[in-house]
């Protein structure tokens, strides 16, 4: 069955430091999406590519959050400089044809010290 | 008010219950809605959808929308241990409906 990956599974780093988590999703998937998910809270949008632009970045940090999806397949979301408060979930999800139907990665956890 | 409202639980039930987790949605122009289940550390599985009104069923569990109301329930029949997950209702909007609008996601717990 296809999946979403995502990498790394966890990742801990100290405040002012750069972080970059990757996502590859289901093969032939033109949509892909990055989530952020708090503890106890639902995942929030932070930025839809379709195949390689940007649709939606309203709820991307820009002055610290950057993605790219260079050649319309993974992607790469970076943040940089990392701050306590983005601790979280950071999920990746794709879809195909039937947009509203999203497949989600297994996601990063984010401890940021 | 937020967009989706879920009701954040912890919900216990036994082994074998009928559960029913409920969303309630602000805007009348929503027109498909999702359940997610979330284990544990684990990203969100997609369970059923539905679109506009009526009930939709799955095995065990069954997806209700009331648009009347603006209410959303899943049902689970015969719950099992291995249920207890977060479950997460969602709406697409935005422009061509893609971006996603979760609840907070209700914790339910299944003891044996």
């Amino acid at each position: 069955e296809a999946e979403v990956a995502q990498s790394p599974r966890y990742k801990i780093t100290e405040k002012s430091q750069a972080v970059a988590f990757w996502c590859d999703p289901i093969s032939g998937h033109a949509t892909l999406y990055w989530y952020r998910q708090i503890l106890g809270q639902g995942p929030e949008l932070l930025v839809q590519f379709q195949d390689e632009s940007v649709v939606d970045d309203s709820q991307l940090p820009k002055d610290r959050f950057s993605a790219e999806r260079l050649k319309g397949v993974d992607s790469t979301l970076k943040i940089q400089p990392a701050e306590l408060g983005d601790s979280a979930m950071y999920l990746c999800a794709s879809s195909g044809q039937t947009s509203y139907e999203q497949y989600f990665g297994p996601g990063t956890r984010l401890t940021v010290t | 008010q937020k967009e989706v409202e879920q009701d954040p639980g912890p919900l216990s039930v036994p082994e074998g219950a009928i559960v029913s987790l409920n969303c309630t949605y602000s805007n009348s122009a929503f027109q498909y809605f999702m359940w997610y289940r979330q284990y544990s550390r684990k990203g969100p599985e997609l369970l059923m959808y539905t679109y506009s009104s009526g009930n939709k069923e799955d095995g065990r569990f069954t997806a209700q929308v009331d648009k009347s109301s603006k209410y959303i329930s899943l049902f689970i029949r015969d719950s099992q241990p291995s249920d207890s997950a977060t479950y997460l209702c969602a709406t697409p909007q935005g422009t061509g409906f893609q971006k996603l609008v979760f609840g907070t996601g209700t914790r339910l717990l299944v003891s044996p």
